[in-house]
């Protein structure tokens, strides 16, 4: 156990709908990291947050957006959703915005029907 | 940019065998960090490793320990002794300079027979 937690475990949606998927960090951890995991992508970077600030993007879609709340922990959230949306979301945390490992949660597996 | 590639889409190795996966990097920022990750059919990902570009030994923890080689840009995974629990899938993943990123490699399927 990473002590970073998501929820839902899994989520099943219809297209154009929105979601949010929810994150806490480790204890302590003032970094929140979100990934996609895809089986076309493979694994990408989406979006970090420091303390409540945006510090980096990635690949993240327009539609997709995110925040960090002043307790740390963090969603994710995903609107007009098409067929390719449908995969494995990581939250990840580390205790510095410069570290030497990033611990991840278990992921959300979001399928769009 | 920075940029991950493993070459070896599945792996076979008996049990008590080591065996190594690869990973070669690209970068150009002359720091960067090196992990691995393992992620079970469960799905969840577990570090398993982590190399800076400044270290002048490499990492090991407990039976894993990462082979780099900076001049040939490759930092690759030996786990000695596997066991059937070591059957997963292995990333390998990078970042660079200042930022916390992680780029990752499409991974390898290691499967541990009796």
């Amino acid at each position: 156990d990473s002590g970073v937690t998501q929820t839902p475990k899994h989520l099943i949606t219809a297209t154009g709908q929105r979601v949010t998927l929810r994150c806490s960090p480790r204890s302590g951890d003032l970094s929140v990291y979100w990934y996609q995991q895809s089986l076309d992508q493979g694994l990408q970077f989406l979006i970090q947050y420091y303390n409540g600030e945006e510090r980096a993007k990635g690949n993240i879609l327009e539609r997709f957006s995110a925040q960090q709340f002043p307790d740390l922990h963090s969603e994710l959230n995903l609107s007009s959703l098409e067929l390719g949306d449908s995969a494995l979301y990581f939250c990840a945390s580390s205790p510095r915005d410069r570290v030497v490992e990033q611990y991840f949660g278990p992921g959300t597996r979001l399928t769009v029907t | 940019a920075q940029k991950i590639t493993q070459t070896q889409p599945g792996m076979f190795v008996q049990e008590k065998e080591a065996v190594t996966l690869d990973c070669t990097y690209d970068t150009s920022d002359p720091s960067y960090g090196l992990f691995w990750y393992k992620q079970p059919s469960s799905g969840e990902m577990i570090f398993l490793i982590y190399q800076g570009s400044y270290d002048q030994q490499n990492a090991t923890e407990g039976r894993y320990s990462l082979n780099f080689q900076k001049a040939r840009k490759s930092a690759n995974l030996v786990i000695s002794a596997s066991q059937l629990g070591d059957s997963a899938m292995y990333f390998c993943a990078m970042n660079t300079g200042t930022a916390s990123k992680l780029t990752f490699g499409t991974g390898t399927r290691l499967q541990v027979t009796l």
